[in-house]
């Protein structure tokens, strides 16, 4: 079965310092995406990050970064210099070739940056 | 370059009444997707079209649910009659094609079944 957890509900953060968004999958197929998106409170989902399962190099987009351990199966979000507009809900999402392709999200972790 | 449109925004409706949500996919994406999203859930997805073929639609409570995408571009799902319980957010998104690329998502349809 594909899925996605996100242990942490709620992070707080204090602006200017980075932090860590946990997300572990399971899959047993071998070719997939992991990806990150933010949804604020106006509710649109925004995509942030993308790595491929074939990817050798942790993604980076700005002041995000993706922390790809394959073998843990995890695939952590990194925010450096948190800014006040970070504070949101964010979701980590796998799409699996040997699963139609579908998308699969987790639980979401909910951000609060601190000023 | 124009993204994912839905309309409405928000919609108010009595329970048993029916629905209509539309949406209009990225230009050229030929992948569509219904969501349903809970308060402080993930999506969950409802049906997932290639061009105008519905490949899965196996999370879709098809006794009160329905979905078409006649030309293969924008796509309307239905509800009828709706339930207290439907109350949720609906997310319509695109993406270009089969490979493992990301889907971009339209601002959703907030639906209040009172």
């Amino acid at each position: 079965a594909q899925k996605i957890t996100q242990t942490q509900p709620g992070m707080f953060v204090q602006e200017k310092e980075a932090v860590t968004l946990d997300c572990t999958y399971d899959t047993s197929d071998q070719s997939y995406g992991l990806f990150w998106y933010k949804q604020p409170s106006s509710g649109e989902m925004i995509f942030l990050i993308y790595q491929g399962s074939y990817d050798e190099q942790n993604a980076t987009e700005g002041r995000y970064s993706l922390n790809f351990q394959k073998a843990r199966k995890s695939a952590n979000l990194v925010i450096s210099a948190s800014q006040l507009g970070d504070s949101a809900m964010y979701f980590c999402a796998m799409r699996v070739r040997g699963y139609g392709q579908n998308f699969v999200f987790g639980p979401g972790t909910r951000l609060s940056v601190l000023p | 370059e124009a993204g994912v449109v839905q309309s409405p925004r928000y919609k108010i409706i009595e329970k048993k009444q029916p629905v209509a949500f539309w949406c209009n996919p990225i230009s050229g994406h030929n992948t569509l997707y219904w969501y349903l999203q809970n308060l402080g859930q993930g999506p969950e997805l409802l049906i997932r079209y290639e061009n105008e073929e519905a490949v899965d639609d196996s999370q879709l409570p098809k006794d009160r649910f329905s979905a078409e995408r006649l030309k293969g571009v924008d796509s309307t799902l239905k509800i009828q009659p709706a339930e207290l319980g439907d109350s949720a957010v609906y997310l319509c998104a695109s993406s270009p094609g089969t490979s493992l690329g990301e889907q971009y998502f339209g601002p959703g349809t907030r639906l209040t079944v009172t």
